[in-house]
């Protein structure tokens, strides 16, 4: 059974930091792209960023290029996401999602969700 | 940055009936485009890749069409469990971008 298992997120104030996890188990996971995608309360799904599969590519939107950052370990089946400078426009429900870049190129997976709260 | 504008809003249909949901690029895509859905309180799942290939799993009353920038995803006959919002999502270029979503309620 393939899982994406997130963690890390909270409650944080603004200018905060926090780093999600997203730990990845039952795929091949050195074959999967990985993705940070969020969705304000009440709001449409937002691309924040991406990483290659040995982490060599990274990818980030404008909106938060400069204050996050993607990594991951491959020996851990893991992927980062350290975010820096926090504001209260972050405050978003954040999946990770996997592209299988031997499979059909899309968001095939995705984790349950974590909320980040970002408030004084 | 690519540009996708879904309509309607909202769509009010009753089961059994045929849902049709648009999505329009601001440029070429190339083919590139996705459909996900998503239910509240749960992560969108991968319905229509590549304009017209269905995800593992995704019944067949389900389909995805293009006409040039505009793409279509059409539900044949609503079930009572397709009542959701849904995404189109493009990845011709950085940076990857979704639609603002459908939402697709009981009547």
């Amino acid at each position: 059974e393939v899982q994406l298992l997130e963690s890390g997120g909270g409650l944080v104030q603004p200018g905060g930091s926090l780093r999600l996890s997203c730990a990845v188990s039952g795929l091949i996971f050195s074959n999967c792209a990985m993705y940070w995608v969020r969705q304000a309360p009440g709001k449409g799904l937002e691309w924040v960023s991406g990483i290659s599969t040995g982490g060599g590519s990274t990818y980030y939107a404008d909106s938060v290029k400069g204050r996050f950052t993607i990594s991951r370990d491959n020996s851990k089946n893991t992927v980062y996401l350290q975010m820096n400078s926090l504001r209260a426009g972050d405050t978003a429900v954040y999946y990770c999602a996997n592209r299988n870049v031997n499979g059909n190129g899309w968001f095939d997976y995705w984790g349950q969700g974590n909320l980040v709260t970002i408030s004084s | 940055e690519i540009v996708l504008t879904q309509s309607p809003a909202t769509l009010s249909l009753s089961p059994g009936e045929r849902a049709t949901l648009s999505c329009r690029a601001s440029q070429s895509v190339r083919s590139l485009i996705a459909w996900y859905q998503q239910k509240p309180g749960q992560a969108p799942r991968l319905l229509i890749y590549d304009v017209s290939s269905r995800a593992t799993g995704i019944p067949a009353r389900f389909s995805g069409s293009e006409s040039g920038t505009d793409f279509t995803l059409t539900i044949s006959s609503l079930e009572p469990e397709d009542f959701a919002v849904y995404y189109c999502q493009q990845r011709s270029e950085w940076p990857l971008t979704f639609g603002g979503g459908t939402k697709v309620e009981m009547k």
